[in-house]
């Protein structure tokens, strides 16, 4: 099945700086989600964006549905130890909305 | 609470005996879905349900099968469970808006293990 392309695969980063990651598609999205996945537990949402343009945060977490509908970006500020986890994006594909299309997540590392 | 629940949390059984994982949420949503999730693969539909005896494949059905007898409750059944199903396993639900699945709630997952 379609997934969407993520970026980076990987961070390590140190407690304090920020966090930039991405999700790109092949064709429109109507929905973008953001998940969060800690070891041992399910996907937790952390930001819905359903317009084009849209900036959304929630938290130290901002999230953004790219203008052209293709794509979406999640901005961490001021990382902490907690913020360790896969960071997953997800959304409807304008074309078939019966099912949500997946990255392959962003691990992200924090060294206090 | 709202939440959903799936059972059992760890699993370890051998080739070929049947298996059932159940899933339950509290929250009377419509849609239901089952995915496996591998390292590097990220997660992959298995099935879905739009509502009740309403069931459709995903992008990886083969070797498993699903019910939707009642809203609240969408088991997992492996008639022959092979080693290849070996995984990490998250039932989810939602609201349908527009015709789709709406944000999504993730049980705490199933880890079984096919010898």
């Amino acid at each position: 099945g379609q997934q969407l392309n993520q970026s980076p695969q990987s961070m390590f980063i140190q407690e304090g700086e920020d966090v930039s990651m991405n999700c790109t598609s092949s064709s429109i999205f109507n929905t973008w989600l953001w998940y969060k996945q800690e070891p041992g537990e399910g996907p937790v949402l952390l930001i819905a964006l359903y317009k084009a343009g849209e900036l959304t945060s929630n938290g130290r977490l901002t999230a953004q549905f790219g203008i052209t509908r293709k794509d979406s970006f999640l901005n961490i500020s001021a990382s902490i130890p907690s913020d360790v986890g896969i960071y997953f994006c997800a959304g409807h594909n304008a074309g078939n909305n019966r099912k949500l299309i997946w990255g392959l997540g962003t691990s992200l590392a924090v060294n206090p | 609470e709202a939440q959903v629940t799936q059972n059992p949390r760890y699993l370890i059984t051998v080739t070929g005996k049947k298996l059932t994982v159940t899933c339950s949420q509290n929250m009377n949503h419509e849609y239901m879905s089952w995915y496996r999730q591998d390292p590097g693969l990220g997660l992959r539909q298995i099935y879905y349900s739009m509502n009740v005896e309403v069931t459709d494949k995903g992008d990886v059905p083969e070797g498993y099968k699903v019910s939707r007898k009642e809203k609240r409750n969408f088991p997992l059944i492996l008639e022959s469970p092979s080693p290849n199903q070996t995984s990490l396993y998250f039932c989810a639900s939602s609201r349908v808006l527009a015709g789709g699945p709406h944000e999504q709630y993730f049980g705490p997952g199933t880890r079984l293990t096919v010898t």
